[in-house]
């Protein structure tokens, strides 16, 4: 079956590096996804990688190993507003999109 | 980035009633959009895949005929949820692709809608 597998929470201190990481066996791949959810609120895009690497953008970069089946978010300089749920999302052979669970991200001061 | 609208934010209905969501892209065509439901505390569960002009795709576990959709347009699409029980109580969340833009395939979503059925 597909799995998409990310912990279900992660705590830490504002002002520190936190990486989120995520594992998917999927039928085919066609990229992985990352997305933001604060609490109440529809996701908002964060990433997609398709190729292997590093992507950073500001303070979040992602990271896409395909031979291992593993992605990470990494955030940098953390925030209080960064406190939120993390979805990892991968694209199967038929471009459906599979969710992990999401991981809930707590800062503290 | 574009553009998707969801409406109403907030219902809250009798049990046995129906309630209509609306979800629309405001700047791209959208031939598919996606309905999503989530639970308190839990991920996004992909409802039914809505198609432009043609019949909804639905997943497995969610009765077609309690959860219509209608694609009428290529800028909207309705999911209404027929006779709702307080157990459809949920944040149900639409979204699309905005493939005319050539983008990497990001999920556009809309606000969501939260559900109360009393």
């Amino acid at each position: 079956g597909q799995n998409i597998d990310q912990p279900t929470e992660m705590t830490a201190t504002e002002g520190a590096i936190v990486q989120i990481n995520c594992t998917y066996q999927t039928s085919g791949f066609n990229g992985l996804f990352w997305y933001q959810q604060h609490a109440g609120e529809a996701p908002t895009f964060l990433s997609y990688n398709v190729l292997d690497g590093l992507e950073e953008k500001g303070r979040f970069s992602s990271f896409l190993s395909r031979s291992k089946g593993y992605s990470y978010l990494l955030l940098k300089e953390l925030q209080m507003k960064d406190s939120a749920s993390y979805l990892c999302a991968g694209y199967d052979s038929n471009y459906q999109l599979i969710w992990g669970a999401g991981t809930k991200l707590i800062i503290k001061p | 980035g574009a553009v998707v609208s969801q409406h109403p934010s907030w219902v809250i209905c009798k049990s046995g009633t129906s309630v209509k969501i609306e979800c629309r892209s405001l700047d791209f065509q959208a031939t598919t959009m996606f309905w999503y439901r989530q639970f308190p505390k839990q991920s996004l569960m992909l409802m039914a895949t809505s198609n432009e002009g043609s019949k909804a795709t639905y997943e497995q576990g969610v009765e077609k005929d309690k959860f219509l959709i209608n694609h009428a347009s290529l800028t909207l699409s309705t999911l209404t949820v027929t006779s709702a029980h307080p157990e459809d109580s949920s944040f149900y969340i639409c979204s699309a692709h905005d493939v005319g833009r050539g983008e990497t395939g990001e999920l556009f979503f809309g606000e969501g809608s939260r559900l109360t059925v009393l």
